[in-house]
């Protein structure tokens, strides 16, 4: 079955620093990916998706992230965090027609 | 602001009722989706409509049911309702309902007492 993997549920870093979070999907076909942030009581916001092409793909507020299909895996990065970064992030990949999104992984920024 | 719209906000409700909420998709995204977030299951897909008919179904009780009217608003009714009802409900929309990105709602927080 399809599904995908946030294998760290919270993280911690100080304002400036760099950040990646880990995406792990598993799906049988090309994968169509994606992630989403949602801030303290707001609905989920699209940063940035990968359905062919290029592997890095960049994204608003930032963002960029990086299909490895050897990995299976589709991590998100920033070079440098922000305090207005503290969210949490879902990886999705699309299941023919709904999203199949990971558990979250939950940014707290440290000024 | 994604340009998908979902009233209400907030909804406290009693177990055995049942509510309906409402969502207006982007104009001219003729699917539209709905999932629930809650803190043991996670957010899940329920169900997705497009251009009025169901087209794909998710892990939705059968206590709960939903529909897409011509306008293209659609409608998600929780009858019964239960105390592990308790969710952040999302609607979702997008163009064709294909492999295309979903822009998501602000949400409908219910709570049953």
């Amino acid at each position: 079955a399809q599904s995908v993997t946030q294998p760290d549920i919270h993280i911690t870093v100080s304002e400036g620093a760099s950040l990646e979070l880990r995406c792990n999907y598993s799906y049988g076909a090309t994968p169509y990916l994606f992630w989403y942030v949602q801030s303290p009581g707001q609905g989920l916001q699209l940063l940035l998706k990968y359905f062919s092409g290029d592997t890095l793909v960049q994204g608003i507020k930032g963002f960029e992230a990086e299909f490895k299909r050897s990995q299976s895996s589709f991590n998100l990065r920033k070079p440098s965090v922000h305090w207005s970064d503290a969210a949490e992030y879902f990886c999705a990949v699309d299941n023919t027609d709904k999203l199949i999104f990971g558990t979250g992984t939950r940014l707290q920024v440290f000024p | 602001d994604s340009g998908v719209t979902q009233t209400p906000k907030h909804l406290i409700t009693a177990t055995g009722q049942r509510v309906t909420l409402r969502c207006s998709p982007r104009s001219g995204d003729l699917s539209v989706y709905w999932y629930q977030q809650s803190l043991d299951q996670g957010l899940q897909f329920l169900i997705q409509y497009y251009n009025g008919e169901e087209r794909a179904k998710g892990n939705i009780l059968e206590r709960f049911s939903a529909q897409q009217f011509p306008d293209l608003h659609s409608e998600l009714n929780l009858s019964s309702l239960e105390l592990g009802d308790s969710a952040l409900y999302f609607c979702a929309s997008s163009v064709s309902g294909g492999v295309e990105t979903q822009y998501f709602g602000p949400g409908t927080r219910l709570l049953v007492l």
